[in-house]
This record gives structure tokens, C-alpha cells and sequence, in this order.
């Protein structure tokens, strides 16, 4: 079945630091890739859209310029969470859609938990 | 608005059946999906709906009535291994996915 890769699993990193989590689709080719974060015991809050060769679409509330996502092929979109603080701390999970409709189920990375110290 | 309402968590016995309810409110509908969480994991599909009726996949089986904005997951011969978090969500008109804060289900033996 379809597999999206997701590095590191899980980070620790200085306040003040960036950090960069990578999303991949392994075995198909992604144009779309979601990035949600998940605070304990909430939901999946989606942060943006990120869109093969060009801009991703960031939600309401989200800065673009704290969490920069670059999805430079059709396998590969990361996030960067820069000049990290102890409140971005938080389970940071990717998604894509291997299927050709909008209603094909979404596979997950296994998701990066970021401690910001 | 958009809004899913899912009970925050249930309890039941190793063995048993529980059933999961979800009721949601969307601009439009393109279908509900339930996906199962275990902690401190991404989540993983379970099913998706766009139809009414029941459908089911093996000890799981999901439920749809799109008049009455509701879906439930049932989960048959309940393992210990199903203490999760039940996630449901639904397409809006948009094809944009709305969740539910999901249902911590506790399995005891």
C-alpha cells in the first residue's frame, strides 16, 4: 500500500533554533501534502497545504513565516519550524493522498514530536 | 459553522461491541471517513462513507445516514489492541477534510 515517510520521529531543539521535518511519499507521487499539528489529546489541526511547485496555502492563524514548507518534488515536502519556542512544542504529522479523487483516504507519516527547551 | 461531535472517550470490555457515534455539520458533504489513532502514532484509515447504509470490513463496520448528518464505527469482538482514539471527519463541499477531536476508547479485560 501506499507509504509516506516521515523524518525524524522525533526531535529536542534549543529555543531560538529551526527546525526541518521531512514528509516523503515512497511508493507515489504526491502534487498535495498536508502538514497538521496535534496538541495532546485534541484533534488534527491542518496547518497548510503544501502544492508541488508553488506556494503552499497556510491556514487561518498559521504564520508562513514561522513555518516555512517547501515541496520541491513530487515526492518531498518539508516544514521548518523557525526561531522554534517551547509553545511550538508538538506532534507535527504529514499526509498525502495516493488516490486520483479528493474522496481517496489520506496516509500518514508517522508523525515528528518536537520538544522546544 | 463546521462542526463533528464524537464522544471524548468510552470504556468497554474485552469481547464485546462498542459502537462509536459521530453527528457533523458541513457545507455540503463528500463522504466520512474514520480513521483509528493510537498514541503518540499517525493516525491509520478505517473506512470512508459517501453513501448511506452500513459497510462493513471484517470486525469493523461504519454506518452513514446523510439526512441525518450521523455515522457511527462498530468494533466487534473487542482485542485490548483496539484501545485507541477514533477519529471522524468529513469532506466538506470543498473537498476540505473536517475533524472530530476523536474518541479515546479504554478496552478492559
Amino acid at each position: 500500500g501506499a507509504v509516506v515517510s516521515q523524518h525524524p520521529s522525533w526531535v529536542i531543539c534549543k529555543s531560538g533554533t529551526s527546525v526541518k521535518i521531512e514528509c516523503r511519499s515512497l511508493d507515489f507521487q504526491a502534487t498535495t501534502m498536508f502538514w497538521y499539528r496535534q496538541f495532546p489529546k485534541q484533534s488534527l489541526m491542518l496547518m497548510a497545504t503544501s502544492n508541488e511547485g508553488s506556494k503552499a496555502t497556510y491556514e487561518q492563524g498559521v504564520e508562513k513565516d514561522k513555518f516555512l514548507i517547501n515541496h520541491a518534488s513530487l515526492t518531498l515536502s518539508t516544514l521548518t519550524v523557525t526561531s522554534a519556542h517551547p509553545e511550538d512544542s508538538s506532534f507535527y504529522i504529514c499526509s498525502a493522498n495516493p488516490g486520483t479523487g479528493d474522496n481517496s483516504p489520506l496516509h500518514f507519516g508517522n508523525g515528528t514530536r518536537l520538544t522546544v527547551t | 459553522g463546521q462542526n463533528i461531535d464524537q464522544p471524548t472517550e468510552m470504556t468497554a470490555t474485552e469481547g464485546a461491541i462498542v459502537q462509536i457515534n459521530c453527528t457533523y455539520q458541513t457545507s455540503g458533504f463528500n463522504g466520512l471517513f474514520w480513521y483509528q489513532q493510537h498514541a503518540g502514532e499517525a493516525p491509520t484509515f478505517l473506512s470512508y462513507n459517501v453513501l448511506d447504509g452500513l459497510e462493513e470490513k471484517g470486525r469493523f463496520s461504519s454506518f452513514l445516514s446523510r439526512s441525518k448528518g450521523y455515522s457511527y464505527l462498530l468494533l466487534k469482538e473487542l482485542q485490548m489492541k483496539d484501545s485507541a482514539s477514533y477519529l471522524c471527519a468529513a469532506l466538506d463541499s470543498n473537498y476540505q477534510l473536517i475533524w472530530g477531536a476523536g474518541t479515546k476508547l479504554i478496552i478492559k479485560p
